[in-house]
């Protein structure tokens, strides 16, 4: 079956820092691939929508210039958390839509910022 | 707006029959998902609705009523390894994602 790979798993930063999170479809092209936050006992949210070679279309309330996206290729999505705090600190997940519009999530990253 | 719901925690007894329900209003409908997650991972897929109906898939099965905006997940033969939390997503956003439930934490007891 289709796999998603999401890089790192687990991610420990300091405050200031920022983290780069990747997500990767391992076997299928992803035209679209969509980012979600998950606050401990919420549901998920979706952040923003990432386009192959477009902008991303951020969520009302999610900043772009902090959560800074790039889907460069067919395969690739990177989410960068830059000056990441402590409320930054989620579980973050990837999903890629596939050509016949499958969705597929990635295993998650879980940022803890000190 | 977007609202989906479904209850917050339910328990049963391993072996025993449980239904989860989820209802929701949402601006697009293009099929409802059930996703099963465990702590700290990633949601699993379990089933997807589009149609009206019931769809069996082994223990698990999953109802949709579109004209009622209802559907639920049916956990038979529950065996402690079905304890998560079961999340209900539509895919009804502009994009094409999924909009989630906050989840049912389900706890199978013995």
């Amino acid at each position: 079956g289709a796999v998603v790979s999401q890089h790192p798993s687990r991610v420990i930063c300091k405050s200031g820092t920022s983290v780069k999170i990747e997500c990767r479809s391992l076997d299928f092209q992803a035209t679209t691939m969509f980012w979600y936050r998950q606050f401990p006992k919420q549901s998920l949210m979706l952040m923003a929508t990432s386009n192959e070679g477009s902008k991303a279309t951020y969520e009302q309330g999610v900043e772009k210039d902090k959560f800074l996206i790039n889907h460069a290729s067919l395969t690739l999505s990177t989410l960068t958390v830059t000056s990441a705090h402590p409320e930054d600190s989620s579980f973050y997940i990837c999903s890629a839509r596939s050509l016949n519009e499958k969705l597929f999530f990635g295993s998650g990253t879980q940022l803890s910022v000190l | 707006g977007q609202n989906i719901d479904q209850p917050t925690e339910m328990t049963a007894t391993e072996g025993a029959i449980v239904q989860i329900n989820c209802t929701y209003q949402t601006s697009g409908f293009n099929g409802l998902f059930w996703y099963q997650q465990h702590a700290g991972e990633a949601p699993t897929f379990l089933s997807y609705n589009v149609l009206d109906g019931l769809e069996e898939k082994g223990r698990f099965s999953s109802f949709l009523s579109r004209s009622k905006g209802y559907s639920y997940l049916l956990l038979k033969e529950l065996q402690m390894k079905d304890s998560a939390s079961y999340l209900c997503a539509v895919a009804g956003g502009s994009q094409g994602n999924l909009i989630f439930g906050k989840g049912t934490k389900l706890s199978v007891k013995p």
